[in-house]
C-alpha cells in the first residue's frame, strides 16, 4: 500500500505561490494522485488529480515526475481563504490512503 | 443537486449507547466510505463498500458496524464497544472507476459522548 508523507505545516503570504510536496515511494502502477483541501469542521474538497507529468485547472497545478514517487501541488497567488489543511491521496478505489496533511497558513 | 448528505450534523450519546450515523448519496456512485477524524489529525478509514451488500474493514473498524443494503445509503453504527467515539465522522463516495480516486465528501457528523 502506498503511504504518503507531507510537511506538517507551511506558512506563506498573500500573493505568493505555494508548493506542497508529497512523497509516495510505493505508488502502484495504476494509482492516481489526488489532492484535497479541508477547512475546519467541513469535509475535504477535491482540488486536482493526476497520473503523470503536469495537470492544471483553474485553482492549482499538479506536477508529477517521471518516477511518480512524489508530487507537488502548486497554488498560485494564495489568499487568506487558502488557509486550510491540504491532503495528498494515493491509491485505487479499493484502498484509499490519506496523507498526514499539510496545514497551510496564509498571512496578510 | 447531486451530492452526499449526512445526518445529524451534531450528535450526543451517553456512554454505553449505540448510535447510527446516516449517509446518503444521489450521485449513483458505487463505492462509499466512512472516515473518522480527531482534532488536529488526518482522516482514518473505518469501513468501505464497493458494491451493495458488501463491505470491508478499514484501519480502525473495531467498535463500528456498517450495512450497504442500497446503493445510495451507507449507515455507520458506533457501538458501545468503541471506547473513544468522540470525533468528527465523514462519509464519502467515489464512482468506482479503476484508478481514479476522486472522492466526494459529505458535511460530516460531530459525535460527542457525554
Amino acid at each position: 500500500l502506498a503511504k504518503t508523507t507531507q510537511p506538517i505545516s507551511m506558512d506563506s503570504y498573500e500573493g505568493q505561490e505555494v508548493n506542497i510536496t508529497c512523497s509516495h515511494n510505493n505508488i502502484a502502477t495504476n494509482d492516481y494522485i489526488t489532492w484535497y483541501q479541508q477547512f475546519p469542521s467541513q469535509g475535504p474538497r477535491f482540488i486536482i488529480q493526476g497520473y503523470k507529468t503536469k495537470v492544471t485547472n483553474e485553482v492549482a497545478s499538479l506536477f508529477i515526475p517521471a518516477d511518480r514517487k512524489s508530487s507537488t501541488l502548486s497554488l498560485p497567488r494564495v489568499s487568506l481563504s487558502d488557509t486550510a489543511v491540504y491532503y495528498c491521496l494515493v491509491g485505487a478505489v479499493d484502498k484509499l490512503i490519506f496523507g498526514t496533511g499539510t496545514r497551510l497558513q496564509v498571512f496578510p | 443537486d447531486g451530492g452526499i448528505t449526512q445526518s445529524p450534523k451534531y450528535l450526543f450519546r451517553k456512554e454505553g449507547q449505540n448510535v447510527t450515523l446516516s449517509c446518503e448519496q444521489n450521485l449513483n456512485h458505487d463505492a462509499m466510505y466512512w472516515y473518522r477524524q480527531d482534532p488536529g489529525q488526518g482522516l482514518r478509514l473505518i469501513y468501505y463498500s464497493q458494491i451493495v451488500n458488501d463491505f470491508q474493514k478499514g484501519d480502525i473498524a473495531e467498535g463500528y458496524s456498517v450495512s450497504r443494503e442500497k446503493k445510495e445509503s451507507f449507515p455507520l453504527t458506533v457501538t458501545s464497544a468503541q471506547k473513544n467515539p468522540t470525533a468528527f465522522y465523514l462519509c464519502a463516495s467515489t464512482k468506482g472507476e479503476t484508478g481514479s480516486n476522486e472522492q466526494f465528501f459529505g458535511p460530516g457528523t460531530r459525535l460527542t459522548v457525554l
